[in-house]
């Protein structure tokens, strides 16, 4: 079946530095992606959606500037946290539309910010 | 995103009876519902999904039953197991996939041995 690899799978880093968080589709090509955030015990919220060679569409209170999405080809998106912070410390959860209506998930990045 | 409802928050059943978690939607313009499985750390893995022209689908000891009109569905764990415990969320999407999926808010459920 379609697979969507991300990585990392955890990542602790420095408030203010930035964090790159990379989702890949391994055997299909993803033109659309999504991009989610899940705080501890919550459901999954949608923060983006991208288009491959497109702009990236935000979710209404999702700081585009902050949250920085590309999508430059078929088999690659990535979720950039800039000037991370404390607040931005959740499990960030990428997906991929396969095709027919179905949607794959990558296996989660737990993002720590201290 | 347009919200679906899901019940209960939280679930404790005995090992070898049934699980009932209960989705409710409110935009009929979604056309497909699924269900996923969520352990902790882990990214949500599809269980069995359902689309409104069918009323009910069952894979395994996995069940979905799919009320239109009411603009409910459900999903339905046989003979729970112990290796079932985990967050259940439903979904729903429209426009065929091509829209992000709106998640329901959650379901934990425990089996106990």
């Amino acid at each position: 079946g379609a697979v969507v690899s991300q990585h990392p799978s955890r990542v602790i880093c420095k408030s203010g530095t930035s964090v790159k968080i990379e989702c890949r589709s391994l055997d299909f090509q993803a033109t659309t992606m999504f991009w989610y955030r899940q705080f501890p015990k919550q459901s999954l919220m949608l923060m983006a959606t991208s288009n491959e060679g497109s702009k990236a569409t935000y979710e209404q209170g999702v700081e585009k500037d902050k949250f920085l999405i590309n999508h430059a080809s078929l088999t690659l998106s990535t979720l950039t946290v800039t000037s991370a912070h404390p607040e931005d410390s959740s499990f960030y959860i990428c997906s991929a539309n396969t095709g027919g209506g179905g949607y794959t998930f990558g296996s989660g990045t737990r993002l720590t910010v201290v | 995103q347009q919200q679906v409802k899901q019940s209960p928050q939280s679930l404790i059943v005995q090992k070898g009876g049934i699980s009932i978690i209960n989705c409710a939607y409110e935009n009929t313009a979604f056309d497909y519902f699924p269900w996923y499985q969520q352990f902790p750390g882990k990214g949500p893995a599809l269980l069995i999904a359902i689309r409104p022209d069918v009323s009910e689908k069952k894979e395994g000891r996995f069940t979905i039953s799919f009320n239109k009109s009411a603009k409910q569905f459900s999903l339905h764990i046989m003979d729970s197991q112990p290796g079932d415990s985990a967050t259940y969320f439903c979904a729903a999407s429209m426009d065929t996939g091509r829209r992000a999926l709106t998640f329901g808010s959650g379901t934990r459920l425990q089996v106990q041995p």
